[in-house]
């Protein structure tokens, strides 16, 4: 298996711009978790899926965020309109169960100016 | 709401000698706790974890200690290598819920 899967690795827009993180979590893990990395916070949960639907999104900051799990395979984290502040690595994370251990992609690094 | 702390961002060590990280929680409820290693440009990788009804476990030169009246974790690492500098984060979760990190330590392993 691959591993979770991440794109694009690296993405830099200008603000108010529509920003779309893409995942692709490891077959089979019927949990998928979106999460923000920033040195301030440190890694911070923003939502997470079960079999592809949201159960809990109170970590996600405002309504500028939003995430769909449309399939088992595919996860996206939009944000819109973007904002400098919103400049953070983003990791997308897979797992069998919720309490196991959690297998992260290797992160989008977002930066807007 | 922070549910996890890592109160120390950074700590060094000396090669060949022992690193302990530490990391408390406030919620009784957590279970099940987790030590992730994060190297730069990567995302974390699991490490260790222990259930809430053990007060230890260990896996090769890891270590991983539970109080629960203190509701307490630590990681200890001995001897510690210059591959383990990192950052690393602990976290809670409660059964079918999700996980909580702390903010990391990053550990510097000097030779």
């Amino acid at each position: 298996d691959a591993g979770v899967i991440q794109s694009p690795r690296h993405e830099v827009t200008e603000m108010g711009q529509e920003v779309t993180l893409r995942c692709k979590p490891i077959s089979g893990h019927d949990y998928l978790f979106w999460y923000r990395q920033t040195m301030m916070r440190g890694l911070e949960l923003l939502i997470y899926f079960n079999n592809n639907v949201p159960i809990d999104d109170s970590g996600m900051p405002e309504d500028r965020f939003s995430a769909k799990m449309p399939n088992a395979s595919f996860s996206t984290l939009k944000i819109q309109p973007s904002e400098p502040r919103d400049s953070a690595v983003y990791f997308c994370a897979s797992s069998p169960w919720s309490g196991n251990e959690q297998y992260f992609g290797p992160g989008t690094r977002l930066t807007v100016t | 709401d922070q549910q996890v702390k890592q109160n120390s961002p950074s700590l060094s060590v000396q090669e060949g000698r022992i690193s302990i990280l530490n990391c408390d929680y406030t919620n009784s409820m957590f279970d099940y706790f987790l030590w992730y290693k994060k190297y730069p440009a990567e995302g974390p990788t699991f490490l260790i974890s222990i259930s809430s009804i053990k007060d230890k476990n260990e896996d090769g030169r890891f270590t991983v200690f539970l109080n629960k009246s203190a509701k307490h974790l630590s990681l200890h690492i001995v001897p510690s290598q210059p591959g383990d500098s990192a950052v690393y984060f602990c976290a809670a979760s409660l059964l079918e819920d999700d996980m909580r990190f702390g903010a990391g330590t990053r550990l510097t392993v000097k030779p």
